[in-house]
């Protein structure tokens, strides 16, 4: 059970690049959840997604788009890489929206932009 | 924007020492509060998931307890280890599907 995969680990790109950071999850979560991570801040939602189909905007989602085609996969698409992108990406996924329902989360992407 | 606080920022204590930290939220609109720990080179891991006021959660030497009428959690660590070295974060939810977390309290346990 791989839980949350995201790829890749690492990825360096130059300003005005596009490029998806790919999450999957293989335990049928509906919820799942892109988030940034900068230093001296808290992790923060870019997007996220309840279920097939449907995405929101998070609290930082210019530059960013989701699409939720299937329930395992959720990718993050750059569309013009900027400095200010430059980051740690989580994944996140979620059994349901319950109240004692947990988060999972990836590994992490590692990301520069120069 | 949702406040979720944390404090303090970092924490170096000694083993065996207990230790203790704080998470405040927003006293309205509360649907949860969870507790991740986080290693360096690894990804948060859930500690706590916790729904109820007053509700008091136990995991091994760590405790967190909930108050959400004032809006905050403890977070407990009894005799602390170096392997409970690690950044302690606390996410609140005033709905089903989003996380607000704070910036963490960074603990580190030494010999």
């Amino acid at each position: 059970n791989a839980g949350v995969t995201q790829t890749p680990k690492f990825q360096v790109l130059k300003t005005g690049q596009s490029m998806t950071l790919q999450c999957a999850q293989d335990m049928n979560h509906e919820y799942m959840s892109w988030y940034r991570q900068d230093p001296g801040m808290g992790l923060r939602l870019i997007h996220y997604s309840v279920g097939a189909g449907i995405t929101d905007q998070g609290e930082v989602p210019n530059g960013y788009n989701v699409s939720r085609s299937t329930t395992e996969d959720f990718p993050l698409r750059l569309l013009s890489a900027a400095p200010s992108q430059t980051s740690v990406y989580f994944c996140a996924s979620s059994y349901d929206g319950r109240r004692n329902t947990e988060a999972f989360f990836g590994q992490g992407t590692r990301l520069t932009v120069v | 924007i949702l406040n979720v606080e944390q404090s303090p920022q970092s924490l170096h204590v000694q083993e065996g020492d207990s230790t203790n930290f704080t998470c405040s939220f927003p006293s309205s609109n509360f649907y949860a509060l969870h507790w991740y720990r986080w290693e360096t080179a690894k990804s948060p891991e859930a500690l706590f998931v916790m729904t109820l006021n007053g509700d008091e959660k136990k995991k091994g030497r760590i405790s967190a307890t909930l108050n959400t009428k004032e809006g905050y959690s403890y977070l407990y660590i009894k005799g602390s280890q170096p392997e409970d070295s690690a950044t302690y974060l606390c996410a609140f939810r005033s709905t089903a599907s989003k996380l607000t977390f704070g910036t963490g309290t960074r603990l580190q346990v030494t010999l």
